[in-house]
């Protein structure tokens, strides 16, 4: 579940400002986490993952970190553009019966990037 | 082609009818998946399957069936819905499922927008 207090579901921010999405996770078996960019109509997108053996990972504009003694990982978006409006979802990949994995995602959080 | 594709893109039917949603993807992918997505909410899992068998149901009702005629390709049998089945029905596909392999990406298609009236 989130943790009360950690878990915005919109941010507002102004074009070229650095956002930053956070989320907590539940389970702390959980080894790999993905983040995904939803737009409106559209299935979930790809952004970032991150497995569970790293603190940090970049991609172009894009920073995921993770602190796995309070289960919490965060989506940093910089110079953040109009296009990055949309809802992000964190994913956290959890055990499921002895042979595979679930993907459970979280509450999603809304990003509104105002010109 | 690194995209999953889900017809129809909408589709509206009555508590009696039948009906079917497809979703196919020629990445080679061997494991594909069926989520349900409520407005303003998360996708939420429903069906996994791995090497065209299914592998997890998170206890979906019957009135929901699907099935796997192929590596490529993944339905959705529809019967007998209720109103709150209304709803965005996503597809995803990565490259395998489970052991060691548990760090692959999925890959979402856009959806199929249910409406059960």
């Amino acid at each position: 579940g989130e943790s009360v207090g950690l878990h915005l579901p919109t941010l507002s921010v102004q074009e070229g400002d650095n956002s930053i999405i956070n989320c907590a996770y539940s389970n702390s078996a959980s080894d790999y986490f993905i983040w995904y960019k939803q737009e409106s109509g559209k299935g979930p997108q790809f952004i970032i993952d991150i497995r569970s053996n790293m603190d940090k990972r970049q991609g172009q504009r894009v920073t995921v970190l993770l602190n796995k003694t309070v289960k919490h990982l965060s989506l940093q978006i910089a110079a953040t553009q109009p296009g990055d409006s949309a809802v992000y979802f964190c994913a956290e990949n959890i055990r499921r019966g002895q042979a595979g994995t679930a993907l459970i995602f979280g509450k999603g959080t809304t990003l509104s990037v105002s010109s | 082609d690194t995209e999953v594709t889900q017809t129809p893109k909408h589709l509206v039917m009555g508590m009696t009818n039948k009906k079917s949603l497809k979703c196919e993807q020629h990445m080679g992918h061997r494991a594909m998946y069926w989520y349900k997505q409520k407005a303003k909410k998360p996708p939420e899992l429903m069906f996994v399957y791995s090497y065209e068998k299914l592998s997890i149901n998170e206890s979906v009702p019957s009135r929901f069936s699907p099935e796997c005629p192929n590596s490529s390709l993944l339905n959705l049998h529809l019967h007998a819905l209720q109103p709150e089945d209304s709803a965005l029905y996503l597809c995803a596909s990565s490259q395998v499922w489970g052991g060691t392999y548990s760090y692959n990406e999925q890959f979402f298609g856009p959806g199929t927008r249910l409406t059960v009236l």
